[in-house]
């Protein structure tokens, strides 16, 4: 299947500061990538769909202003949560369709964000 | 809206055994896919199965099979054969009509596999 990568893996910061997550495609382009929120034992929240080439799709109720995505190329998009607060502590994942078949989403490992 | 629903937070089932995981869900899209994610302890997505909502076929991958019933808006998941390394974090999703990689998760359901 295809690969789909994040960085870093955890990351613990000051509240105020900002925290970049980058997601790659490996193997494959993906002119489109999602990110998704998820609280401990919970369920996978959409935050925003990335679009190559063009502004980000953020669902209702996501700060577009304080989750800044950026689709740098075919296979990377970055998410930078801005001026975190310990709120912000989450696992973001990112996902790409993937190979040949489009339908299926294929997941990053995830990154593990603690805002002390 | 689309919502997920998944009626039971925690599963168990013995090795070499047959366990079934329920999950309904609600869309008002014409044309939809319908996913089984796994969840292990590590956090990776892992893909178990998916449903084209056109095909009436239930969909099977080697130990794995959903019971698709459209009307109903019911789609499980039938582990066949349970292997201690099936137990994790299941959850269902929709996809949000034509836009694939918008997915409705379910809440999930926690599945314990005894040895």
């Amino acid at each position: 299947g295809a690969v789909v990568s994040q960085h870093p893996s955890w990351v613990i910061c000051k509240s105020g500061t900002s925290v970049k997550i980058e997601c790659r495609s490996l193997d494959f382009q993906a002119t489109t990538m999602f990110w998704y929120r998820q609280f401990p034992k919970q369920s996978l929240m959409l935050m925003a769909t990335s679009n190559e080439g063009s502004k980000a799709t953020y669902e209702q109720g996501v700060e577009k202003d304080k989750f800044l995505i950026n689709h740098a190329s075919l296979t990377l998009s970055t998410l930078t949560v801005t001026s975190a607060h310990p709120e912000d502590s989450s696992f973001y994942i990112c996902s790409a369709p993937g190979g040949q078949v489009r339908e299926t989403q294929y997941f990053g490992p995830g990154t593990r964000l603690l805002v002390l | 809206a689309q919502t997920v629903t998944q009626s039971q937070p925690e599963m168990s089932v013995q090795e070499a055994e047959t366990v079934t995981l329920s999950c309904t869900y609600d869309t008002s899209e014409s044309d939809y896919y319908l996913f089984w994610y796994k969840q292990p302890p590590s956090r990776q997505m892992i893909l178990v199965i998916r449903q084209e909502a056109y095909k009436q076929q239930n969909a099977t991958e080697n130990r794995f099979s959903v019971n698709f019933q459209k009307a109903a808006k019911s789609f499980s998941l039938k582990i066949s054969d349970s292997q201690l390394g099936d137990a994790a974090m299941y959850f269902c999703a929709s996809s949000r009509g034509s836009t694939l990689g918008r997915l409705y998760f379910g809440r999930g359901t926690q599945l314990t596999v005894w040895p």
